[in-house]
């Protein structure tokens, strides 16, 4: 299962864009790009995932690369309600393995 | 979310007790996970259990053990409880192919476990 790299934590203010970079160098030719969303005292939510090129929904896009070794996470003009911890995940396609949630990146928006 | 539940929600208990963590799901999903949580270190996977009869072993299964009593039940116990077991639990399922993607994870409210 490939290893996940992401900032420990980052600030932003209200309105702005934020882009939340992950390295995954080993990822495997199937494997998708699974984000999640963490608040206080609460469970981990899906935000989105993706394979390649770039994924949009509701709540945020997902950038990846040609080569697929990292991908970034966008989220539009946040708001305070958007301080959280986003966590990067590699999931195989086989599904056959468990999956590890790290640490994630802690963000803080400010007003 | 609603559809994955855990009792209890609080629990605080002593050395050396033994502690069960019950978790049940509604969303009909085979896969069923463990998660504890400390402060800056994320989450760490304890059990997993893909189906009733599929167990596994996660990151951190020392001082802990589980039972797959159903397909909707997954319970975590402590046999004999320690203070650096003091965590935020959080029991989750996962539906390998659902159409939100590949395996994506639905997480309970979470039990806060103090063993004193």
């Amino acid at each position: 299962l490939a290893k996940t790299t992401q900032p420990i934590s980052m600030d932003s203010y209200e309105g702005q864009e934020v882009n939340i970079t992950c390295s995954h160098n080993n990822i495997a030719t199937n494997d998708y790009i699974t984000w999640y969303q963490q608040f206080p005292s609460q469970g981990p939510r899906f935000i989105i995932q993706g394979y390649k090129t770039k994924v949009t929904n509701e709540v945020a896009s997902l950038f990846i690369p040609a080569d697929r070794k990292s991908s970034t996470l966008s989220l539009p003009r946040v708001s305070l309600s958007d301080t959280a911890v986003y966590y990067c995940l590699v999931v195989s396609e086989n599904r056959d393995d468990k999956i590890i949630f790290g640490k994630g990146t802690r963000l803080h928006i400010l007003p | 979310d609603a559809d994955v539940t855990q009792t209890p929600r609080n629990r605080i208990t002593k050395t050396g007790k033994r502690i069960m963590l019950e978790c049940s799901q509604t969303k009909g999903h085979d896969r069923m996970y463990w998660y504890r949580q400390d402060p800056g270190l994320g989450l760490r996977l304890i059990y997993y259990s893909f189906d009733v009869k599929d167990i596994n072993k996660g990151e951190i299964s020392d001082g802990y053990s589980v039972s797959r009593q159903a397909q909707a039940k997954f319970s975590l116990s402590l046999e004999s409880a320690i203070p650096n077991q003091t965590a935020l639990y959080f029991c989750a399922t996962s539906d390998p192919y659902g159409l939100a993607g590949a395996d994506t994870q639905y997480f309970g409210p979470g039990t806060r476990l103090t063993v004193l």
